[in-house]
Parts: structure tokens; C-alpha cells; sequence
């Protein structure tokens, strides 16, 4: 069964940096778009950013643009999120999120264009 | 940046009656490629989102058939044909058709 493992949150000044680290296993990652999804206490799901399979890829949400950056291990099946400079509006549960399968390009099969695994989650708090 | 409006933000249900969610996009979600990239995401209470629907209407491994997915363009439904307990929860439609956008959520609660 597909396993994605989210690590390194915690409480954060405003201000300070924290890099969070996504443990995939049992499928092969080098193979897969990767995203980062937030999601404040109580609130909706908000969408941060996702690197396609090699890394060469990369799409970032305009709240986290400059701040956030997203970065792979293939060697390592791993994700990571390095967030800078952050903010109390930061503080949220981070989800990794396996996207789409690189593989199916140039083949009929249409990508789910969907996240279809998900992790349990992170939590950041970002707080004085 | 697309945004995506789900309707309504609550909706009570009895124990085996149907339910229907709106998710309405600010511009078309035909991609150039031809899809339409249009998922929806059941959130049960303190889990991760799951995904329920892929590309409309495509059920993703593992879920039950009571859930359909209809709509093209810019309007798109999620069906629970019959809703069971364990259906409680948030539901989310989420486009990727270009960069990615979440609705705000549906929450489906039994009456």
C-alpha cells in the first residue's frame, strides 16, 4: 500500500524557518509530480505547490512564492518543503500529495490530473 | 486564477437518501489537452483527504459506486446516490487544470 509520511513540523517563531520532509514508499517515486497542500485550523484545503518527477518542473501558490520551496530526493524517495520567513497565517497542517504518473505521457492514458495519495499530515505552528 | 465555488456549505442528509453537491469554476477547466481536470476529495473527521473522483467523472480505486461525478465546462456535481454514516465528512472539488484550486468545502452531516 502507498505510504507517504510527513516529518519536521513544530512551533516556529514568526520570522524562522522550518524544512519539512515527506517519506514515500511502496510505489515508485521517481515516477511521480509531488505537491505540498496546506490546511489551517478549521479551514478549507489551500494548494501550496508541486514539482514534477525529476524536479525540473515547479509551480509555486502566490502566498508562498519567495518564502517556500519545494525540492526532491529520488535516491532517497523523499519530498521536502523548506519554508522562510514564517508567518502566524502560516500555521496549518502540511499534507505531501502524490500527483500525477509521468510515465503516462506519450502513451493514450490521459494523468488523473488529481492527488491520489495523501499523507497524514504535519503540523506548523507559527507563533511568538 | 480559477476559482472554484462549491454550493451548498452544509447539507444535512437522512441515512440513505441521496446527496448532491455543486462546484462551479470561474472559467472553463478544458484543458488543452483535451481532459478536464476535476476531482472531488472526501475529508472525514481529523483524516486526511481522500480521493473520491478523478477527470469528472472517473471513480478512483476503492470507492463505492453510490458516488458519481457529472458536469463539464465550468459546472460539476458530486452524487452520493445513497448516503451512509460513514459519508460524513467534507467534501472538496479541486481543479488542476491549471495550477490547482480547492473549493471550499461541502460538509455532509446526517440530519
Amino acid at each position: 500500500q502507498v505510504q507517504l509520511v510527513e516529518s519536521g513540523g513544530g512551533l516556529v517563531k514568526p520570522g524562522g524557518s522550518l524544512r519539512l520532509s515527506c517519506a514515500a514508499s511502496r510505489f515508485t517515486f521517481s515516477d511521480y509530480y509531488m505537491g505540498w497542500i496546506r490546511q489551517a485550523p478549521g479551514k478549507g484545503l489551500e494548494w501550496l505547490t508541486y514539482m514534477n518527477e525529476n524536479g525540473n518542473t515547479i509551480y509555486y501558490a502566490d502566498s508562498v512564492k519567495g518564502r517556500f520551496t519545494i525540492s526532491r530526493d529520488n535516491a532517497e524517495n523523499s519530498l521536502f518543503l523548506q519554508m522562510n520567513s514564517l508567518r502566524a497565517e502560516d500555521t496549518a497542517v502540511y499534507y505531501c500529495a502524490r500527483g500525477d504518473d509521468a510515465t503516462v505521457a506519450g502513451t493514450k492514458r490521459a494523468p488523473l490530473g488529481a492527488f491520489d495519495m495523501w499523507g497524514q499530515g504535519t503540523m506548523v505552528t507559527v507563533s511568538s | 486564477d480559477i476559482v472554484m465555488t462549491q454550493t451548498p456549505l452544509s447539507s444535512p442528509v437522512t441515512l440513505g437518501q441521496p446527496a448532491s453537491i455543486s462546484c462551479r469554476s470561474s472559467q472553463s477547466l478544458v484543458h488543452s489537452d483535451g481532459n478536464t481536470y476535476l476531482s472531488w476529495l472526501q475529508q472525514r473527521p481529523g483524516q486526511p483527504p481522500r480521493l473520491l473522483i478523478y477527470r469528472i467523472s472517473n471513480r478512483f480505486s476503492g470507492v463505492p459506486d453510490r458516488f458519481s461525478g457529472s458536469g463539464a465546462g465550468t459546472d460539476f456535481t458530486l452524487k452520493i446516490s445513497r448516503v451512509e454514516a460513514e459519508d460524513v465528512g467534507v467534501y472538496y472539488c479541486m481543479q488542476a487544470t491549471q495550477l490547482v484550486t480547492f473549493g471550499g468545502g461541502t460538509k455532509v452531516e446526517i440530519k
